[in-house]
């Protein structure tokens, strides 16, 4: 059964700290890994990675895939209030979301 | 500015009920995701369908629960009867498939709806 498995489940920090949310993935049929980021409603659209070791970057935050591993990483730097939000990590065979991160920072 | 449409945007219903959900993707995507999302399950794939076909509704309770394209431009699920555990918030998305090969396929970007508020009393 394919699944996606995102860690921690939850996490406080500090504003200007500097975060790391973890998806790990067992799928059938890979295609590419997608990080969505879901604050109060529908999820948005971060980052689509498709290939080991090329780090995707928009403003602090930044993404890699490692298909050897089954794994990718999403590094928040700089934090601010703003970040807080669930992040949710999908695995394109069929779309499947692990259950997020929820990220809250402290003023 | 293209979004995907969803309503009723908050539902409250009786058991026992018929709800029915739809979704205008966005114009030109040729894919559209049901999901279904709650505290507990997080979001869970539903169904999804390429150029109005459905290609796996295999999450869906098929007791239950129907959905259907019947134009290119409107995507429907239904819940009859609807019972209190269906209460959950449920997203419809849409995407452009870019290939596909056996039965999965890429779609790239998902766009979301706002979704659906469904309460069952």
């Amino acid at each position: 059964e394919d699944k996606v498995v995102q860690s921690p489940l939850s996490l406080v920090v500090h504003e200007g700290d500097t975060v790391t949310l973890n998806c790990s993935y067992e799928v059938t049929n890979f295609r590419s890994l997608l990080w969505y980021k879901q604050e109060k409603k529908a999820p948005t659209f971060l980052f689509m990675l498709t290939s080991s070791g090329i780090e995707k970057k928009s403003g602090r935050l930044s993404s890699i895939l490692d298909k050897k591993e089954l794994f990718s990483i999403l590094n928040i730097t700089a934090t601010q209030t703003g970040d807080s939000a669930v992040y949710l990590c999908a695995v394109n065979d069929k779309i499947i979301f692990g259950k997020g991160t929820r990220l809250h920072i402290l003023p | 500015d293209a979004r995907v449409t969803q309503t009723p945007r908050h539902k409250v219903t009786e058991m026992g009920q018929e709800v029915t959900m739809r979704c205008q993707p966005i114009l030109g995507h040729n894919t559209v995701f049901w999901y279904r999302q709650t505290m507990m399950q997080g979001l869970e794939l539903l169904a999804y369908f390429r150029n109005r076909a459905p290609l796996d509704d295999s999450g869906m309770p098929k007791d239950r629960f129907s959905a259907e394209m019947p134009d290119a431009t409107l995507a429907t699920l239904k819940i009859q009867p609807s019972e209190p555990r269906d209460s959950a918030v449920y997203f419809c998305a849409s995407g452009l498939v870019r290939r596909a090969s056996g039965s999965g396929i890429d779609t790239g970007e998902l766009f979301f709806g706002e979704g659906s508020r469904l309460t069952v009393l």
